[in-house]
């Protein structure tokens, strides 16, 4: 169990440019979802993947936002056309089956300037 | 629909002082609590989970919870703190549905004071 493994740990880009993150989950878990969390929240869902299908998409997930499993291994998390409220903490997580823990990566902080 | 409140978003104790930080749950259908840390700059560590059975649950550290349906609560605590558990801590409710999608409360930053 090497962990989920999420990079780059830091992005800084300017507003308007886009960015891809991804997250490497741990190896049998087919599950993987995308957090955002913001200074002094909660980590908010964005999205879920089952393999490679997404199942399910938060409100929060505006059209900028695009995510892949393709092989149904690691993902991206694409955010186009940055504007500043998409600074937060992005964060991955993984786990094996239905109601078992999610175990996170240690996320990527993205700051949009 | 599912949701948590985290009572006090920080707390402040001393050390070997009782720890209880406090997570009242709403869920439509019979839940899935969790507790988490994190650590500054870190991801979400699992202190410890309810899924059905015994209602005191037990996790790493020392921490424990208990779930009480008649209160829907879930609140964490340990006997004596120590000055590593100073971090964030957050509880958490999936319901039997959604994908095992985590609701999240807000938080509660735990200051440990010698």
């Amino acid at each position: 169990d090497t962990g989920v493994s999420q990079n780059p740990r830091h992005k800084i880009t300017k507003r308007g440019q886009n960015v891809t993150f991804r997250c490497d989950p741990i190896s049998e878990h087919n599950r993987l979802y995308w957090y955002r969390q913001t200074l002094g929240q909660g980590p908010e869902f964005l999205t879920y993947f089952q393999n490679e299908a997404q199942l399910e998409k938060s409100r929060l997930l505006s059209d900028r936002f695009s995510a892949e499993r393709p092989k149904g291994s690691f993902s991206t998390l694409e955010i186009q056309r940055t504007e500043q409220g998409d600074s937060a903490m992005y964060l991955c997580a993984s786990s094996p089956r239905t109601h078992s823990p999610l175990h996170f990566g240690n996320g990527t902080r993205l700051t949009v300037t | 629909a599912q949701s948590v409140t985290q009572l006090g978003s920080h707390v402040s104790v001393s050390e070997g002082a009782l720890v209880l930080l406090r997570c009242n749950y709403s869920s439509s259908v019979p839940p899935y609590l969790f507790w988490y840390v994190q650590y500054p700059n870190q991801g979400l560590q699992l202190l410890l989970k309810y899924t059905t059975g015994a209602t005191l649950v037990k996790g790493i550290n020392g921490f424990e919870a208990e779930f009480k349906k008649s209160e829907t609560s879930f609140h964490l605590t340990k006997p004596s703190a120590h000055m590593s558990d100073a971090a964030e801590y957050f509880c958490a409710v999936s319901g039997a549905g959604g994908g095992n999608k985590l609701t999240f409360g807000t938080g509660t930053q735990l200051k440990v004071e010698l």
